[in-house]
């Protein structure tokens, strides 16, 4: 268990539909990352937010977006569901420290949240 | 971040080591070299990461090259369990982005 926590565990809905996934970091950690990891791609690196602000950005799409509230769990908000959305939906935590070295950069992984879209 | 270069799969006998290898020629010197691994699905599992000395813990070791140019992780006595992806990456200090690549598939044989 490393202690991220997301649901739902999973997210079956309809194209065309908005969902929101909910991520809880590890106790202390400030920094949130989302991935996402579909059959033919691997695992893509959304978004970081790093104490409620937005840190770095990957291949996120305009119809997604994501925060991170003052208690620091994070919401991924999909909207205009297609198809191909459908995934794993991983959230990751790091860094309990206010400016963290590489050594304090490893990344805690939650279960992910299966969505599947129809 | 640096690319990394793994072999797609390889197969490790059961209470055997497995040496995975990774190449990351285009390494700079503040980059950390990380390991994880996901088996079927679950979210990627971290198993250990160095910079440029040879790291050890309970799940592996990490062997480092004088240049940095490539790494090899150790499973020094494979089970059936650690069957799964591994993936090397490499991260600039500080910085969000990871870029996982396609990984390792180990496959530990009875």
């Amino acid at each position: 268990d490393s202690g991220v926590t997301q649901t739902p565990k999973h997210l079956i809905t309809a194209t065309g539909q908005r969902v929101t996934l909910r991520c809880s970091p590890r106790s202390g950690d400030l920094s949130v990352y989302w991935y996402q990891q579909s059959l033919d791609q691997g695992l893509q690196f959304l978004i970081q937010y790093y104490n409620g602000e937005e840190r770095a950005k990957g291949n996120i799409l305009e119809r997604f977006s994501a925060q991170q509230f003052p208690d620091l769990h994070s919401e991924l908000n999909l909207s205009s569901l297609e198809l191909g959305d459908s995934a794993l939906y991983f959230c990751a935590s790091s860094a309990p420290v206010a400016i963290p070295t590489g050594d304090q950069e490893t990344q805690y992984f939650g279960p992910g949240t299966r969505l599947l879209v129809l | 971040d640096a690319k990394t270069t793994q072999p797609p799969s390889m197969d490790c006998a059961e209470g055997r080591a497995a040496n995975l290898p990774c190449n990351h020629s285009t390494i700079s010197g503040n980059e950390y070299v990380y390991w994880y691994r996901q088996i079927h699905s679950q979210g990627p599992q971290y198993i250990i990461h160095g910079l440029k000395n040879n790291e050890t813990n309970e799940m592996a070791s990490l062997i480092i090259t004088e240049d940095r140019k490539s790494s090899t992780l150790i499973l020094p006595h494979a089970t059936l369990r650690d069957t799964a992806v591994y993936y090397c990456i490499v991260r600039v200090t500080n910085a969000g982005k990871s870029t996982f690549g396609d990984g390792t598939t180990l496959t530990v044989k009875p």
